[in-house]
């Protein structure tokens, strides 16, 4: 079992510009959730994806989207790069409400 | 509007020594809790689950507690290790919500 993945392990973007995040989500989960995490801080919730659709969102601007696929897998966007976007994006994954979320390893996003 | 505090913010500790991790959260109506390690620029590696109907749960050298009354949970590291030596965070999810609330982490230092 691989486990929760994420790609890529680290990415640098100019601002304005948009970056797509990729997660595929532990064997026999079927629940991705996404969160940011800003250097010395805890995660932030930015959404959860359930049988394609976002299910609950967190305080995060409309530049922020996502999608879920059939597969379960999933991509996070984000436009108009900001300088405050730097951060490590962490997935999460779970069984629909089950007890435990497993992380990825995040992805690395610097801004300049 | 659910908080969690973890105290303290750093610890360092000689290696050898049993340690307690502190996490707080100010609405006991949770579903369960969970508490994590993450190594510098890393993921996050789930240690224990404790759900609500429980009291601890132990995992090797690790012990948690939890006290929805008083909103309060533990971590026990008994005979602390250099390889110890990480980010500690805890996170609470609610009922009616999707999404963990993370404390801003316990830093640990285990020197030989």
């Amino acid at each position: 079992d691989a486990g929760v993945t994420q790609s890529p392990t680290h990415l640098i973007k100019t601002r304005g510009q948009q970056v797509t995040l990729r997660c595929s989500p532990k064997s026999g989960h079927d629940t991705v959730s996404w969160y940011q995490q800003a250097l010395g801080q805890g995660p932030q919730f930015i959404f959860q994806y359930y049988e394609e659709e976002e299910r609950q969102r967190g305080n995060f601007p409309d530049r922020f989207s996502g999608h879920q696929f059939p597969n379960y897998s999933s991509e996070l966007n984000v436009n108009a790069l900001l300088l405050g976007d730097s951060a490590l994006y962490l997935c999460a994954s779970s069984s629909d409400r089950g007890p435990e979320a497993f992380f990825g390893q995040g992805t690395r996003l610097t801004v300049v | 509007k659910q908080e969690v505090t973890q105290i303290p913010a750093a610890l360092s500790v000689p290696e050898g020594e049993n340690l307690v991790l502190n996490c707080s959260f100010t609405d006991s109506a949770i579903y369960n809790l969970q508490w994590f390690r993450q190594d510098p620029g890393k993921g996050l590696t789930s240690l224990l689950l404790i759900q609500s109907s429980q009291r601890e749960q132990t995992s090797g050298r690790l012990n948690a507690s939890l006290d929805k009354s008083s909103g309060r949970s533990t971590l026990y590291i008994a005979a602390s290790q250099p390889g110890d030596s990480a980010t500690y965070l805890c996170a609470v999810l609610s009922y009616n919500t999707d999404k963990l609330i993370f404390g801003t982490g316990t830093r640990l230092q285990v020197f030989p």
